[in-house]
């Protein structure tokens, strides 16, 4: 089973600020099958970047992934406050399982 | 548009069953994989099971495996998910989600809570 350890647990910043968000993977993943998503309070998870860097439909251009291999990161260029959410890295490739990795809070 | 809903969420009993739906319609659902993830409160995700467009393969999390089966009826747009023999770390909001490689649609969950 691959593990995704995400970091840092919580990020505290503000509007206007960059955001960098860390996913390290136990195992290589394959074919960067690695996706990003946001979720807020009561809400259902939203789907931000598949394959590792691959913006899914109508995200803005703020968000942006990278890393391949066991590295990978999300970067929010500028916050805006809708974007004050949990996010989780999702490994999709190779065998069952598929993984989430615990989360990282970004907060005001 | 591609629309995705769970039912059959509620309070069962410990050791009890329950049969989750899940809906779909605005893309060829005989088509695509599927999943369930669930989502204890105020934790993370966590995937349970998946199926293959023809139900020829199916996978489970170590947690649920032998205790809960993932199918579907293609001529009805629906996956199910039949809990049985749940535990009280079973309750959480169940989603299911279809599968492109990545996790593209997501319903809007349907929550389960185990207790006595």
């Amino acid at each position: 089973e691959i593990v995704l350890t995400q970091s840092p647990g919580t990020l505290s910043l503000s509007p206007g600020e960059r955001a960098t968000l860390s996913c390290r993977a136990s195992q290589f993943v394959t074919s960067r099958f690695l996706a990003w998503y946001q979720q807020k309070p009561g809400q259902t998870p939203r789907l931000l970047i598949y394959g590792a860097s691959t913006r899914a439909t109508g995200i803005p251009d703020r968000f942006s992934g990278s890393g391949s291999g066991t590295d990978f990161t999300l970067t929010i260029s500028r916050l805006e406050p809708e974007d004050f959410a949990v996010y989780y890295c999702l490994q999709y490739g190779g065998s069952p399982p598929w993984t989430f990795g615990q989360g990282t809070k970004v907060e005001i | 548009q591609v629309q995705v809903v769970e039912s059959g969420g509620g309070v069962v009993q410990p050791g009890g069953s329950l049969r989750l739906s899940c809906e779909v319609s605005g893309f060829t659902f005989s088509s695509h994989g599927m999943h369930w993830v669930r989502q204890a409160p105020g934790k993370g995700l966590e995937w349970v099971a998946v199926i293959w467009f023809d139900g020829s393969k199916k996978y489970y999390a170590d947690s649920v495996r032998g205790r809960f089966t993932i199918s579907r009826d293609n001529s009805k747009n629906t996956l199910y998910l039949q809990m049985n023999n749940v535990r009280a770390e079973d309750t959480a909001v169940y989603y299911c989600a279809r599968a492109s490689g990545h996790f593209d649609y997501w319903g809007q969950g349907t929550l389960v809570t185990v207790s006595s």
